[in-house]
């Protein structure tokens, strides 16, 4: 149980298009979702926290212009990143905590790897 | 806010010995401590968790202990194996503020 999926797992994009990654709890509904980055060789930093059928919270620092964030269902997160640069080029990985049961418990998806040339 | 420091950033460890990693946080209000493994190229996935109410937990070869008052968890794999190396990370949150404060990350590796 709690499988969080996220789509696509990888994507290359040319410099100043958009992309859209897609995050899905697949076997439980998720009170909040969270959107992370991680650079090669260091720790998870959070980008943003998102509840459903509300605004997500950014963390200092991350425009919130730039990562579109929509959680539009308890099952379905959405990232999109704006006139993509090559400093976004990144690992990008979703969480999910339970509505029901342990809802601090974070499951996290599998990641995105995202280059932007 | 929160700040959470993990120990050491590299361990090396021959298969069947047992490995350590420690953590300290700041913040007394933390309540939940989760460790998650992290395989290369892969999400982070959830080994264990503690939370404040208890002191020590295990699940198979794989054990954490909370000392409230030094602030302090550490993450126990005993008989380890090849396929215990990977990168680990411990995280600390208040439940009331939800997000998950990572520590810096291990990169443990077994050798056979």
């Amino acid at each position: 149980g709690a499988v969080v999926s996220q789509h696509p797992s990888r994507v290359i994009c040319k410099s100043g298009t958009s992309v859209k990654i897609e995050c899905r709890s697949l076997d439980f509904q998720a009170t909040t979702m969270f959107w992370y980055r991680q650079f090669p060789k260091q720790s998870l930093m959070l980008m943003a926290t998102s509840n459903e059928g509300s605004k997500a919270t950014y963390e200092q620092g991350v425009e919130k212009d730039k990562f579109l964030i929509n959680h539009a269902s308890l099952t379905l997160s959405t990232l999109t990143v704006t006139s993509a640069h090559p400093e976004d080029s990144s690992f990008y990985i979703c969480s999910a905590n339970p509505r029901q049961g342990a809802r601090d418990t974070q499951y996290f998806g599998p990641g995105t790897r995202l280059t932007v040339l | 806010g929160e700040n959470v420091e993990q120990h050491p950033s590299t361990l090396s460890v021959q298969e069947g010995d047992s490995a350590v990693i420690k953590c300290t946080y700041s913040d007394s209000a933390s309540n939940y401590f989760p460790w998650y493994k992290q395989e290369l190229g892969k999400g982070p996935q959830l080994i264990i968790d503690i939370r404040s109410n208890v002191g020590e937990k295990k699940d198979q070869r794989i054990a954490v202990t909370l000392n409230k008052t030094a602030k302090h968890f550490s993450l126990h794999i005993t008989e380890t194996q090849p396929e215990d190396s990977a990168v680990y990370f411990c995280a600390a949150s208040n439940q009331g503020a939800q997000k998950l404060v990572f520590g810096q990350g291990t990169r443990l590796t077994i050798n056979p």
